[in-house]
């Protein structure tokens, strides 16, 4: 069975540091790669996906996530955080055959300090 | 466009009742899928529907069933109300069948069964 993997439940920041968001996974082949983030009392919000193609994937807010197929990791990146980045990061993965639902990694919560 | 559309936002019940959730997709998406989302479990997947038809299911007792119309609204049901049903239900639309495709989450709706 598929699963994800998000190491750290909690991570920290300075504002205008670099920020990584940690993500694993096990499926067999190469599956879809998600990353959605959560505020309080809101529903998920997708950021990016990795399809096919180039490994670095960019989306919304400056994020971007590079996929390592010999790691099998996705890992989501900023550059420089934002306090307004300080929110619930969630992991995804669905595998290219098969009629299996997203499952979701349990979430990494990002705090961006002033 | 709008987002998807959940409703009711909050729900307060008891142990033993029933409840039926709303979910009105994106315009033009025929996808529906429902979450679970609890501090305990992270989010857990609870079945797909496309074109009125249950595609898949997730791990849940009987007591949660669902349904799709003919405008690819849909809503889920809960019978016979646990407390360990307390959780925020999301649901999610994509424009065709989950694979590649995006999906596209609402705001939940909050369910706290005293």
């Amino acid at each position: 069975a598929q699963s994800v993997a998000q190491p750290e439940d909690q991570v920290n920041v300075a504002e205008g540091n670099p920020l990584t968001v940690k993500c694993t996974y096990s499926v067999s082949g190469n599956p879809y790669l998600f990353w959605y983030v959560q505020y309080p009392n809101r529903g998920l919000q997708f950021l990016l996906k990795y399809i096919t193609g180039d490994n670095l994937v960019k989306g919304s807010y400056g994020f971007e996530a590079e996929f390592n197929k010999s790691q099998t990791s996705f890992h989501l990146k900023k550059p420089s955080a934002l306090v307004s980045d300080s929110a619930l990061y969630f992991c995804a993965v669905r595998p290219r055959s098969g009629n299996t639902p997203l499952v979701f990694g349990k979430g990494t919560r990002l705090s961006v300090i002033a | 466009k709008a987002g998807v559309t959940q409703t009711p936002r909050y729900l307060i019940k008891t142990r033993g009742q029933q409840v039926t959730l709303s979910c009105s997709p994106i315009s033009g998406h025929r996808s529906v899928s429902w979450y679970q989302q609890t501090p305990g479990q992270g989010l857990q997947f609870l079945f797909e529907y496309f074109s009125e038809t249950q595609r898949n299911k997730g791990n849940f007792p009987g007591r949660f069933s669902g349904r799709q119309f003919s405008n690819s609204r849909s809503e889920m049901n809960v019978s016979t109300l646990e407390l360990g049903d307390s959780a925020l239900y999301l649901c999610a639309s994509s424009p065709d069948r989950v694979g590649q495709e995006t999906q596209y989450f609402g705001p939940g709706t909050r369910l706290l069964v005293l």
